[in-house]
């Protein structure tokens, strides 16, 4: 079946310019997550969505970010005022259970701020 | 200091060695542990997930956990040049995933 995926791809943008990063996790999947991967940090957990609960927003590293998920499904990772320390690739991952042991991450946005 | 630590490497290999490769975690609520494999310019790959201390073997992937040195490891037997890649240790106790560092392989033809 289809697995998650992300889009776009890449994304250069300009510092101060805001930018959308979009996640469609696998099909029935409750559970989603986002995490930015970058050379000095590694992998870092940014926030989680668990069907109708309040999000856990604790890793968002500044009010800058924000996060939605419409429907239970697709999901949106807003940066505002892009800055050259947010260039990193980020990452979605899904998964079907409550403790989301077993997550599928998708191929992730390599995103530039210039 | 990070809650999972592993040695980024490199490693390289010749083909068909055994590929040992090992993490250290400091939380211990930690109990679900996981290895995951990333090509360049890629997504994770979930490779293998363990519950709590033991082993457990897929193919020519064993993982083993042990609980009481908190200390994570993933063998490949047999290795073949498509394993090259980063392998990421992680492990959680609820659904954040604490990864390490990940350690970049090379198996040499």
């Amino acid at each position: 079946g289809a697995g998650v995926s992300q889009s776009p791809s890449n994304k250069v943008t300009e510092k101060g310019k805001d930018v959308e990063l979009r996640c469609d996790p696998i099909s029935g999947h409750t559970a989603l997550y986002w995490y930015r991967q970058s050379l000095g940090q590694g992998l870092e957990f940014l926030i989680y969505f668990q069907g109708n609960s309040a999000p856990d927003k604790s890793g968002l590293p500044s009010d800058r970010f924000s996060a939605e998920r419409t429907g239970g499904s697709v999901s949106t990772l807003t940066i505002q005022r892009t800055q050259q320390e947010d260039s990193a690739v980020y990452l979605c991952a899904s998964s079907s259970d409550r403790v989301g042991n077993e997550q599928y991450f998708g191929p992730g946005t390599r995103l530039t701020v210039t | 200091q990070k809650e999972v630590e592993q040695d980024p490497g490199p490693l390289s290999v010749p083909e068909g060695a055994i590929v040992s490769l090992n993490c250290t975690y400091s939380n211990s609520a930690f109990q679900y542990f996981m290895w995951y494999r990333q090509y360049s310019r890629k997504g994770p790959e979930l490779l293998m997930y363990t519950y709590s201390s033991g082993n457990k073997e897929d193919g020519r992937f064993t993982a083993q956990v042990d609980k009481s040195s908190k200390y994570i490891s993933l063998f490949i037997r047999d290795s073949q040049p498509s394993d090259s890649a980063t392998y990421l240790c992680a492990a959680s106790n609820d659904y954040k995933l604490s990864f390490g560092a990940g350690t970049t392989v090379t198996v040499r033809a």
